[in-house]
């Protein structure tokens, strides 16, 4: 079955404990991305990644890190986190490259709750 | 800046009744895709529908149907004969280019909750 898996689903974690949130596509898909969900916001770009070593910031980068070592993984790094990071974050997988022109397959989501 | 609004916020209605969430978008690209999103009360993100800018035909799909009109840059999404089970949050995006790289990215409307009640 084609899918993007997300761990974990629910994490509770206290402010500078550094957290990675992990991101997996068995879709063979170049394009993914992390997205993060805030009330009254919608969902804001924060990091993509074109294929494997070729990542770019989104649109609110400030405070995570990401890699692309390999295709199928594309974990999202909290190096520090805070308060203002909690969030419910989704990874998204696309066959697109240059161009979004198909529909993005979705993880299931991670609530991050940073106390 | 492109961007995508999706001016209300929340609407309720009782089932059976056709309810339209707006969406309204900003791009300077000549070509371009505009998706609808369905997220459920479980959480996830459903993908409903893709239009590209040289497609205006208006699209059904069962009790579904977006109407796509590019003079006023609009892409609404109407549910005829609403049911509970339409009850979420739904996203308006559009797809544009990065400044920095020129690669597509998505950009999402801030979502409007449709309220169905029995």
């Amino acid at each position: 079955e084609a899918q993007v898996t997300q761990n974990p689903r629910y994490l509770i974690t206290v402010t500078g404990k550094k957290l990675t949130v992990t991101c997996s596509q068995n879709m063979n898909h170049e394009y993914m991305s992390w997205y993060r969900q805030d009330p009254g916001l919608g969902l804001r770009q924060i990091y993509y990644s074109m294929n494997v070593e070729v990542t770019d910031k989104g649109d609110v980068p400030e405070g995570y890190k990401v890699s692309r070592k390999e295709k199928r993984n594309f974990p999202l790094i909290l190096e520090s986190p805070s308060p203002n990071q909690t969030s419910l974050y989704f990874c998204a997988s696309s066959p697109d490259r240059a161009r979004l022109t198909q529909p993005q397959h979705f993880g299931d989501g991670t609530r991050l709750s940073i106390l | 800046a492109q961007k995508v609004t999706q001016a209300q916020t929340e609407i309720s209605v009782v089932e059976k009744e056709d309810v339209t969430l707006d969406c309204v978008y900003e791009t300077r690209d000549t070509t371009y895709y505009l998706f609808w999103y369905k997220q459920p009360p479980s959480g996830e993100l459903v993908f409903l529908i893709r239009r590209n800018s040289f497609d205006e035909q208006n699209e059904i799909s069962g009790r579904y149907s977006w109407n796509f009109q590019k003079s006023t840059s609009s892409f609404n999404f109407t549910i005829t004969a609403s049911q509970v089970v339409d009850s979420a949050v739904y996203f308006c995006a559009l797809s544009e280019a990065s400044m920095n790289t020129g690669f597509q990215k998505l950009v999402f409307g801030t979502g409007t909750r449709l309220l169905v009640s029995p």
